[in-house]
C-alpha cells in the first residue's frame, strides 16, 4: 500500500522567513495531494492541495510542488507569522475521487516572534 | 450546514467496557471516513466508507474494533472490549465523490483506564 514520508518532524523559523515541508510517496498511482494544518486541540483543516496533473499551485503565501517523477511534493509558506504555528500533514491518495488519503506523520512548525 | 459532527467530544471508560463513538457527516457527502490519532502513530485510516458501504477496512486494529453505517447520516465506531492502548483522539471526516477535500469533525478524545 502507499506509504508517506514527511520531513522535518519538527521546524523552527523566525517570523518573516520561509518554511518548506517536504514529502514523499511510494505508489506511483497516486493522484491527489492535501496539505492539512492542525492547530493545537483542534481539527486538521485542508490548507491547499494539488492534483498529479499541476505541477504548483500557489495561494497566497502558501504553495505546493510536486515532482511525479521523484515521487515528492513539498510545501512552501512564506513571509510567516505566528498564527502559522501549527502541525502540518501531507497526505496521498489513490482513490478515484482521492478519498483514501495516507498521511504523512507531520511536521511541527512553530514560528518565533 | 454545521459541519462532520461526532460525540461524544471526550469520553472516559474503564478497561473492558464497550466504547460506541458517533458521527454525522455533512449532508450530501457520500464518503465518510474514521481516522484514530494519536502521537506515535499519527493520523491512521481505520475504516472509510462510500455510499454507506464499507470501502477499505484494513486499517482496523483487531477484532475488537467494528464500524456501522446504517444510512447516509449516521455513523458508528465501536470498540468492545477497550483497552488502555485504545486511548487517542478519533476523528470522523467526510467527502463528496468527485470534489476530494475530506471535512474532519472535532473529534472525541478517548481514554481508556
Amino acid at each position: 500500500g502507499e506509504n508517506v514520508e514527511q520531513h522535518p518532524s519538527t521546524l523552527s523559523v523566525q517570523e518573516g522567513d520561509s518554511a518548506v515541508i517536504k514529502c514523499t510517496y511510494s505508489d506511483s498511482a497516486s493522484n491527489y495531494f492535501p496539505w492539512y494544518k492542525q492547530e493545537l486541540g483542534k481539527r486538521p483543516q485542508l490548507i491547499i492541495d494539488i492534483r498529479s496533473n499541476v505541477g504548483e499551485k500557489k495561494d497566497q503565501r502558501i504553495a505546493v510542488t510536486l515532482n511525479k517523477t521523484a515521487k515528492h511534493f513539498s510545501l512552501h509558506i512564506t513571509e510567516t507569522q505566528p498564527e502559522d504555528s501549527a502541525v502540518y500533514f501531507c497526505a496521498a491518495s489513490i482513490g478515484n475521487y482521492g478519498q483514501n488519503f495516507v498521511f504523512g506523520p507531520g511536521t511541527r512548525l512553530s514560528v518565533l516572534p | 450546514d454545521a459541519g462532520v459532527i461526532q460525540s461524544p467530544r471526550h469520553e472516559v471508560t474503564e478497561m473492558g467496557q464497550e466504547v460506541t463513538l458517533r458521527c454525522k457527516p455533512i449532508s450530501g457527502h457520500n464518503s465518510l471516513f474514521w481516522y484514530r490519532q494519536t502521537m506515535m502513530r499519527g493520523l491512521e485510516l481505520l475504516i472509510y466508507f462510500n455510499n454507506n458501504v464499507p470501502i477499505d477496512d484494513s486499517g482496523m486494529p483487531e477484532d475488537r474494533f467494528s464500524a456501522k453505517m446504517p444510512n447516509a447520516s449516521f455513523s458508528t465506531l465501536k470498540i468492545q472490549p477497550s483497552e488502555p492502548r485504545d486511548s487517542a483522539v478519533y476523528f470522523c471526516a467526510s467527502s463528496h465523490s468527485g470534489v476530494a477535500e475530506a471535512f474532519f469533525g472535532q473529534g472525541t478524545r478517548l481514554t481508556v483506564v
